[in-house]
């Protein structure tokens, strides 16, 4: 989806250097999130903010940190890179609709960034 | 704890032929449910959804989904499958209350053959 990017789209780097994986949207949500994905594991949540002071984690979010600079900008990363590591890295928003028990919640994905730590 | 089972890890199917991806998922009530769609070198693109109301879901791209509680899935359908569709397919199923996770199935992936 165009109205989500990220930056880079390829990153290639070695163990312990540190990478950060840029998230950008113009869809005018509040909530964003961080996920990787690896071969045969579908999609994991690193991190999720439902808006600029709000940061939580997710199930995987050890070895990574993230900050929310502004209600378009989510930004992942990783202080000491190491091998396992390496994996496709998603950035999606969701738009929050009604409240309570009938809320609804769906949420748009990026492009991806492809991250191999050597 | 949700969770989600696609059990089928690849699918090849002839072009022009139906086409059913399995999805089967863990929820202690009414799950949210969604299919998402990634083709090769791209993000995920969301198919469809259901929230409540009518089980037979319609999506984009000609794809529906039928929600049968009793059965607990979520079977993604299609009548005629295009070369096009080759892709990998995730269902997801998400908490009540727009809460925050989304739990993924591993993925099927889809072969199409001319």
């Amino acid at each position: 989806d165009a109205d989500v990017t990220q930056t880079p789209r390829n990153r290639i780097t070695k163990t312990g250097k540190r990478i950060m994986l840029e998230c950008s949207q113009t869809k005018g949500h509040d909530r964003m999130y961080w996920y990787r994905q690896d071969p045969g594991l579908g999609l994991r949540l690193i991190y999720y903010s439902f808006d600029v002071k709000d940061i939580n984690k997710g199930e995987i979010s050890d070895g990574y940190s993230v900050s929310r600079q502004a209600q378009a900008k989510f930004s992942l990363s990783l202080e000491s890179a190491i091998p396992n590591q390496t994996a496709l890295y998603f950035c999606a928003t969701s738009d929050r609709q009604g409240m309570g028990r009938g809320a609804t919640d769906t949420q748009y994905f990026g492009p991806g960034t492809r991250l191999t730590v050597l | 704890a949700q969770s989600v089972t696609q059990p089928d890890i690849h699918i090849t199917v002839s072009e022009g032929a139906s086409l059913e991806l399995r999805c089967n998922y863990s929820y202690g009530a009414t799950p949210y449910l969604f299919w998402y769609v990634q083709s090769p070198g791209q993000g995920l693109q969301l198919l469809l959804k259901y929230f409540s109301g009518d089980t037979l879901v319609q999506g984009i791209k000609g794809f529906e989904a039928e929600f049968k509680r009793s059965q607990s899935s979520f079977n993604l359908r299609k009548p005629s499958v295009h070369w096009s569709d080759a892709a990998e397919y995730f269902c997801a199923v998400g908490a009540r209350g727009g809460g925050n996770k989304l739990t993924f199935g591993t993925g099927t992936q889809l072969k199409v053959e001319l």
